[in-house]
């Protein structure tokens, strides 16, 4: 079965330091990857998403990078927090491979990350 | 692109009642339309979903309806229990495009 492992639980870091926010899934392949961000515990908005590796798309232009070095990996950064960079980050997978990206997606459980 | 609206954003019902979640989608193409519950401090999780060949589908306690015509879809849950309090999305997508969601409804069921 597949599973998707989001680490870690809970950060918090000091304006102006880097992220690295790392998100793997198990059990498939060619998934397609995204990246939420949830502020104030409502709402989910997309920030990048990714259907190869080395791939990847920008919905909203901000503070935050993502890379995809392997398949099954996603990793979220920034070289410089802002306060407004707290939130609850979400990393999610649906099916790849010709199955377009409508379908069920499945997330992890989530990072809090909090700016100081 | 797609623009999800969904009503109300808190609702609060009686352990036993029903309890009804609504929205509204823009982009005529969205075929698949997913409902999505979140409890505290975990991601969200599928409950329900519905794609556009259909106009209803029930899962025991809970069903989703489509009307593609006015572009609008709602989930309902029957004899709601306090095991259903929790946040709640509903999302929209056309095959070309990413899942688009709504803003959430704060479902709360009292005892």
């Amino acid at each position: 079965s597949q599973t998707i492992h989001q680490w870690p639980a809970t950060l918090v870091q000091p304006v102006g330091s880097p992220l690295s926010l790392e998100c793997t899934v198990e059990g498939t392949s060619n998934p397609n990857l995204y990246w939420y961000r949830q502020a104030a515990g409502r709402g989910l908005q997309l920030l990048f998403y990714s259907v190869g590796i080395g791939q990847i798309s920008s919905e909203v232009p901000q503070n935050l990078s993502a890379s995809r070095p392997q398949d099954r990996q996603f990793i979220l950064s920034s070289k410089k927090l802002l306060l407004s960079d707290s939130g609850f980050y979400l990393c999610a997978w649906t099916p790849g491979t010709h199955r377009g990206l409508n379908t069920e997606a499945f997330f992890g459980q989530g990072t809090r990350l909090t700016v100081v | 692109g797609e623009n999800v609206e969904q009503h109300p954003s808190t609702l609060s019902v009686q352990e036993g009642d029903s309890a009804v979640i609504k929205c509204t989608y823009s982009d005529s193409a969205s075929n698949y339309f997913p409902w999505y519950k979140q409890e505290l401090g975990k991601g969200p999780q599928l409950i329900i979903d519905i794609r556009s060949n259909v106009g209803e589908k029930k899962d025991q306690r809970i069903a989703v309806t489509l009307n593609k015509t006015a572009k609008h879809f709602s989930l309902h849950i029957t004899e709601t229990q306090p095991e259903d309090s929790a946040v709640y999305f509903c999302a929209a997508s056309p095959g070309y495009s990413t899942l688009t969601f709504g803003k959430g409804t704060m479902l709360l069921v009292s005892p």
